[in-house]
């Protein structure tokens, strides 16, 4: 039961160079988000998407953009990475919106641009 | 703006003692409140879910009580493991602001020792 995985577990950019981060769900949830832990700030959620084809801004999406295309899957892009994204990385999925139900994890992804 | 407090930020105790993990919120107009524990180098497991409805929740050795009106609620750990040495983190969903934020805590790091 794998539940919500996230390719890659870890991962080194240089400024500047660009990356996508994949997000699988097997649960055939409906709602999937994109957070960053950082030290001292807490999760913050960066784009979420309620569907197959839709997304929107969560409270950090500034050099971010995401993708749905697929129902079970949910990418996170970096065109231009810079050292302030420096982070780890969650995916979650939910079945109803969070005003109703609990969100999955992933393991995260740990991002380091130098 | 919700704004989520733990305390302690960090919690040590001898094998087999009850505790009490404390989490407060400055916006009592809520969905939910969960509790979320993270082990390291992993993602978040939900614990517990506490409609805005509801007083408390239970599962096992873990009890957690929300008092809406007063923007707080805590997690009790009964007769604490070494196994439950990990970081709690709490996370409401709040009706006033977008049904799709959960806004997090900084978490409470649990040690347990032998």
């Amino acid at each position: 039961n794998a539940g919500v995985t996230q390719t890659p577990k870890f991962r080194v950019l240089k400024t500047g160079q660009s990356m996508t981060l994949l997000c699988a769900q097997d649960m055939n949830h409906e709602y999937m988000y994109w957070y960053r832990q950082d030290p001292g700030m807490g999760l913050r959620l960066i784009h979420y998407s309620v569907g197959e084809g839709t997304t929107a801004k969560g409270e950090v999406p500034d050099g971010y953009n995401v993708s749905r295309l697929k129902k079970q899957n949910f990418l996170l892009g970096l065109e231009s990475a810079a050292p302030s994204q420096t982070s780890v990385y969650f995916c979650a999925s939910s079945y109803s919106m969070p005003a109703k139900g609990s969100q999955h994890f992933g393991d995260g992804t740990r991002l380091s641009i130098l | 703006k919700q704004e989520v407090t733990q305390i302690p930020a960090a919690l040590s105790v001898p094998e087999g003692e009850n505790l009490v993990l404390n989490c407060s919120f400055t916006d009592s107009a809520i969905y939910n409140l969960q509790w979320f524990r993270q082990d390291p180098g992993k993602g978040l497991t939900s614990l517990l879910l506490i409609q805005s409805s509801q007083r408390e929740q239970t599962s096992g050795r873990l009890n957690a009580s929300l008092d809406k009106s007063s923007g707080r609620s805590t997690l009790y750990i009964a007769a604490s493991q070494p196994g439950d040495s990990a970081t709690y983190l709490c996370a409401v969903s709040s009706s006033g602001g977008s049904n799709y934020k959960l806004t997090f805590g900084k978490g409470t790091l649990l040690t347990v020792n032998p």
